[in-house]
């Protein structure tokens, strides 16, 4: 079945780089998408990854991929105050494409 | 550029009551999905329609219907309203699902409170 694990809660130091972690269960996914949420707010699109590449970058982010072992992990280099807010992982997959999130991870950048 | 526009933003109906909610897909995008945030929670699937019909259908209570229409724009009714039905209700769309396409983008939600 679709399931998608993350941990609940990570703290850094600002200027630190941060690692959100998640597992996603479906073989078949064919885009995997984080978004972040702040408090009270809609769910932003930051980036996504196909299921064909093991890396993608953009600016301050970095998606990392282990298809093998359904690992999915984003980087923030140099974490800033204004990143804190909950990071969700998401798998797309089916004919359907519709979105299977993972519980969200609660990012605290502390000054 | 255009967003995925929702309405109303902040809803407020006691139980027992009926709502419905709006959502504008952005243009040219041909489905979409809604997805129902309880507090603390992750976003829920709760339907999703491509070209005017049912594509697919998650956690919708039977007290709940949505529909697509010909302007793609989607409406989202809820009957019978109880006290946790409160949530977030959010509204994505995308374009051309069968050809892995555009990520799906998300309205900025409408906050139902069932008093």
């Amino acid at each position: 079945g679709e399931d998608v694990e993350q941990s609940l809660f990570l703290s850094v130091r600002e200027g630190d780089s941060s690692v959100i972690n998640c597992t996603y269960t479906d073989s078949s996914s064919t885009y995997l998408y984080w978004y972040k949420q702040e408090p009270g707010a809609g769910l932003q699109l930051l980036t996504y990854i196909f299921s064909n590449m093991d890396m993608k970058q953009d600016q301050r982010l970095t998606v990392l991929l282990n298809k093998k072992d359904k690992h999915l992990s984003l980087r923030i280099a140099d974490t800033q105050t204004g990143d804190s807010a909950i990071y969700f992982c998401a798998e797309r997959g089916g004919n359907t494409g519709k979105l299977i999130f993972g519980q969200g991870t609660t990012l605290q950048v502390k000054p | 550029a255009a967003g995925v526009i929702q309405s109303p933003r902040h809803l407020i109906k006691e139980k027992r009551e009926t709502a419905t909610l709006k959502c504008y897909p952005i243009p040219r995008h041909d489905t979409v999905y809604w997805y129902q945030q309880g507090p603390g929670q992750d976003p829920q699937f709760l339907i999703s329609f491509y070209e005017k019909m049912q594509s697919d259908k998650g956690s919708i209570p039977d007290r709940f219907s949505a529909q697509q229409f010909s302007d793609y724009h989607s409406e989202l009714n809820m009957s019978s309203l109880e006290l946790g039905d409160s949530a977030l209700y959010f509204c994505a769309s995308s374009y051309k699902i069968e050809t892995g396409g555009i990520p799906p983008y998300f309205g900025p939600g409408t906050r139902l409170t069932v008093t």
